[in-house]
């Protein structure tokens, strides 16, 4: 199972937008709506921002917000903050009675 | 509050086996699956496996097939993930993560394993 592919770095002034893409196949991000978004700051655990392609869990400000076209999922970030500068990957369900597979990572940097 | 710990850090030689602990709490254990996931330093999240903490099945990566095992103790509301012929690339933290679908949530703190001579 090979990993998603997400750019490897994205940016973004305080205020702006930006959106994070994540390509995989009509076997993985195409073929289900199990799409998740995870953030992950430097030394700790990853946290859960997006769910099941675009739901928010409680308590992830609305400034979060996941989308899916086809074979390739989106995570946009608007009003960026300094404190979304992390790391974030994408995750889906890819089939075969439960594997799932990860993006290789995005950095995002607020500039 | 829904919360999972892991076991200490640990250093092994190539070789030889690793297993790590992930105690839940301020849940039911067996309603969840228990995720596995690595990350090399500096490295991108690995999927590893999952545990049905329910009846017990479990489902790993191809990559990872024939050297990983997950098992769990529900008296202890604990998931186990042992590891064996490590090598030198088996270098990461390795972190538990509760699932249900595609909500993975909370996860461990992580648990640094070493392999080295």
């Amino acid at each position: 199972q090979s990993a998603l592919t997400q750019p490897p770095s994205a940016s973004g002034s305080p205020g702006e937008s930006v959106t994070i893409s994540c390509t995989g196949t009509s076997s993985d991000v195409g073929g289900y709506n199990y799409v998740s978004w995870y953030q992950q700051h430097p030394g700790k655990a990853p946290k859960l921002m997006i769910y099941e392609v675009s739901k928010r869990p409680s308590g992830v400000p609305n400034r979060f917000s996941g989308s899916k076209s086809g074979n390739t999922a989106s995570l946009t970030v608007s009003g960026l903050q300094a404190e979304d500068e992390a790391d974030y990957y994408c995750n889906s369900y890819a089939g075969s009675d439960g594997v799932w597979v990860f993006g290789g990572g995005t950095k995002l940097t607020v500039l | 509050q829904v919360q999972l710990v892991q076991s200490g850090a640990e250093v092994k030689k190539p070789g030889a086996s690793v297993k790590v602990s992930c105690e839940a709490s301020g849940y039911t254990f067996t309603s969840y699956v228990m995720h596995w996931v690595r990350q090399a330093p500096g490295q991108r999240l690995e999927w590893m496996g999952w545990i049905n903490a329910g009846n017990g099945n479990t489902k790993y990566s191809q990559r990872f097939q024939g050297r990983v095992t997950i098992t769990w103790d529900t008296s202890a509301s604990t998931a186990y993930m042992e590891l064996s012929s490590l090598r030198s690339e088996d270098t990461a933290v390795y972190f538990c993560a509760r699932g249900h679908t595609s909500t993975w949530s909370p996860w461990g703190q992580g648990t640094l394993v070493t392999v080295s001579s």
